[in-house]
């Protein structure tokens, strides 16, 4: 079974820092999909970011990026010139051959002004 | 952008009732999916729905859930004898493609609180 763990329960930066927030994951398979959802106090899931396993390339979308070494099955996100509006529980997910996502225990992201 | 539409957002049942969740996915969409959320801990996915039949579910997914596309629009989760346990931010997700393939895209989620 695919386990997905973050490691990190609370960060907090100051406004325009740079923050890196982690994952590892465990799996046998090869191809698979990762993903950096975020929970503001809403509660509602917003994707940030995906990353597929075959692609050598890491993702970025504007000011989030990812770092993805699949031979160490790690997966972090960087968050360049952090905002207040980016404080939120950040969760990581993966979604292999099942349909199903499977998420890490999230990593709650305080942006101080 | 379309939405995954969740009613109602909040949710009050004494335990042992009856509630059903109700999601409107995307409408192009083919794979639905419910997750719950307890208070503080991570996502945990319950269950997926496929071609009017359910393609997957957890252990959580007991003989108490069941979910049902009663039309082309609706999807619902039902609880039929809530329990304290059952608690929890429920999220219904849909996506366009397969597994592989595509993103899920979530709605607001319904905060059931079970007393």
């Amino acid at each position: 079974a695919q386990t997905v763990t973050q490691s990190q329960p609370e960060m907090s930066v100051q406004e325009a820092e740079t923050v890196t927030l982690s994952c590892t994951y465990d799996t046998s398979e090869s191809n698979y999909y990762l993903f950096w959802y975020k929970q503001p106090p809403s509660r509602q899931m917003i994707l940030v970011i995906r990353q597929e396993a075959y692609k050598q390339q890491n993702a970025t979308e504007n000011r989030f990026s990812v770092n993805f070494q699949k031979a160490a099955k790690s997966f972090s996100l960087k968050i360049s010139d952090s905002q207040l509006g980016d404080t939120a529980m950040y969760f990581c997910a993966f979604r292999g051959g099942a349909q199903k996502l499977v998420f890490g225990q999230g990593t709650r992201l305080t942006i101080n002004p | 952008e379309p939405e995954v539409t969740q009613t109602p957002s909040h949710q009050v049942t004494q335990m042992g009732q009856e509630v059903i969740l109700r999601c409107v996915p995307i409408s192009n969409h083919l794979y639905f999916y419910w997750y719950r959320q307890i208070l503080g801990q991570k996502v945990e996915f319950l269950v997926s729905f496929y071609n009017n039949e359910i393609s997957e579910k957890s252990e959580i997914f007991d003989d108490q859930f069941s979910v049902e596309r009663p039309d082309g629009s609706n999807f619902t989760l039902k609880i039929r004898s809530t329990k304290l346990e059952d608690s929890a931010m429920y999220f219904c997700a849909s996506s366009e493609g397969g597994p592989r393939s595509e993103k899920l895209f979530f709605g607001s989620g319904t905060q059931l609180s079970v007393l």
